[in-house]
């Protein structure tokens, strides 16, 4: 596609349920990302992928924060029995070399 | 610890005012700079990757340039279109044992220009 493609656009969820969100990135674009961006805090480095290796997991808050990503495209982050203060912008980014794309990103909240 | 500090945290100016947004940081080894805009509801949007000391970039009314320890970000005459949030990060280098592929983004600068 043109763009990085995320969804949903918005999701509420009750504390404890598992929620999925998706990223489809521009194509061809080898690494791919995933952000976090809370209520006046800057961006949150979560995770990042390599093809559909992630040589980089080390800002994966817990244990119940998990994403995989498949075919060195879409890419999937995984919120296991979700917390309220989970509830965040979760965003999206894919780069060929040099400059991301950023998704429109996933609104979550967690009532 | 690879930290971006931004400031003013919000700037509001009056069109064609100029002004400049600030950015510091501190990386053991810079790989790039990045400035970015955020319009509400929507994700950053590429604006400048900055490589080295003395480098400028420039795009329409904005002009980054970049020190040792800090970034500038000028905005000449500006429009009440140019009015978002503008984030900054940095990348580490490879090898600098920096940590994270990612980028470090700082808080951003509000800024708001009224017509």
């Amino acid at each position: 596609g043109a763009g990085v493609s995320q969804s949903p656009s918005n999701k509420v969820t009750e504390k404890g349920k598992d929620v999925e969100l998706r990223c489809d990135p521009i194509s061809g674009h080898t690494a791919l990302y995933w952000y976090r961006q809370s209520l006046g805090q800057g961006l949150e480095f979560l995770i990042y992928f390599q093809g559909n290796s992630a040589p980089d997991k080390s800002g994966l808050p817990s244990d119940r924060f998990s994403a995989e990503r498949t075919g060195g495209s879409v890419s999937t982050l995984t919120i296991q029995r979700t917390q309220q203060e989970d509830s965040a912008v979760y965003l999206c980014a894919s780069s060929f070399r040099v400059g991301y794309t950023f998704g429109s990103g996933t609104r979550l909240t967690v009532v | 610890e690879d930290q971006v500090t931004q400031s003013p945290e919000a700037l509001r100016l009056q069109e064609g005012e100029s002004s400049s947004l600030n950015c510091s940081y501190t990386v053991s080894g810079l790989r790039g700079l990045f400035w970015y805009r955020q319009d509400p509801g929507k994700g950053p949007e590429f604006l400048f990757t900055l490589y080295s000391a003395g480098e400028e970039k420039e795009k329409e009314r904005l002009k980054a340039t970049l020190t040792k320890k800090e970034s500038f970000l000028h905005i000449t005459a500006p429009k009440p279109e140019d009015s978002a949030t503008y984030l900054c990060a940095v990348q580490a280098d490879w090898g600098s044992g920096g940590g994270a592929d990612g980028l470090t983004f700082g808080k951003g600068t509000h800024l708001i220009i009224q017509p």
